[in-house]
């Protein structure tokens, strides 16, 4: 089955600064890439997501990049600031089954 | 739109009594997924359904877990006899339409979650 991997664990960031988090996926059948912000307490929500005859999306500071080849994707977040403290979740999906990396912790110093 | 709907939020039970949790898809959506998030497993899919039927069980733990959807608009994951390690947050979510044979999948929204601990 499906198998996501995801890096790092933790994130630090001055407020300002970028993040970046990447994941690479087992499937090369899969072709839905979500990505889940989900904060303390709170259910994950979509921020993003792409599909595979899609090489990259933004939506304003959030952007996704998906390189099939090489069966990675990543979240990059511009100009970060506080309130994008969370825990991040990347997935993929063949079919309508998710499977979910482990998460990354990213925190936003101000 | 109240989104997706799950009760309780908190459940505190005792090992070996029954748990039943209850979801409320988002009207129209014809998917309904069952999660489970720990600190050790992270989230995993349980069992999805496509138009009240499941589709897909494998993530099920063991023979103590069973969930129906008896209409549209009602889902429920039983546990019994619960165990401590069943202690965990439960997400349902729901989709307005799944992938078909090399189409598109939908957003999956979750609610709210039910934080589950068993003593």
């Amino acid at each position: 089955g499906e198998n996501v991997e995801q890096h790092p664990s933790t994130l630090s960031v001055q407020e300002g600064d970028s993040a970046v988090i990447k994941c690479t996926y087992s499937d090369s059948a899969s072709n839905y890439f979500p990505w889940y912000k989900q904060e303390l307490g709170k259910r994950p929500q979509l921020i993003i997501d792409i599909r595979s005859n899609v090489g990259e999306k933004k939506d304003q500071r959030i952007a996704v990049t998906l390189n099939k080849t090489a069966k990675h994707f990543s979240l990059h977040i511009t100009e970060t600031q506080p309130e994008d403290s969370a825990v991040y979740f990347c997935a993929a999906a063949r079919g309508n089954k998710l499977v979910f990396g482990a998460g990354t912790i990213l925190r936003v110093k101000s | 739109d109240a989104g997706v709907i799950q009760s309780p939020r908190h459940e505190v039970t005792e090992m070996g009594q029954e748990v039943t949790l209850r979801c409320k898809p988002i009207s129209g959506h014809d998917y309904l997924f069952w999660y489970r998030q720990t600190m050790m497993r992270g989230l995993e899919l349980l069992i999805y359904f496509n138009n009240n039927v499941p589709i897909d069980d494998s993530g099920m733990p063991e023979d103590r877990f069973s969930a129906k959807m008896p209409n549209a608009s009602f889902s429920t994951l039983k546990i019994q006899p619960s165990e401590p390690r069943d202690s965990a947050v439960y997400f349902c979510a729901s989709s307005a339409r799944g992938i078909l044979a090399g189409g598109l999948q939908e957003t999956q929204y979750f609610g709210p979650g039910t934080r589950l601990l068993v003593l």
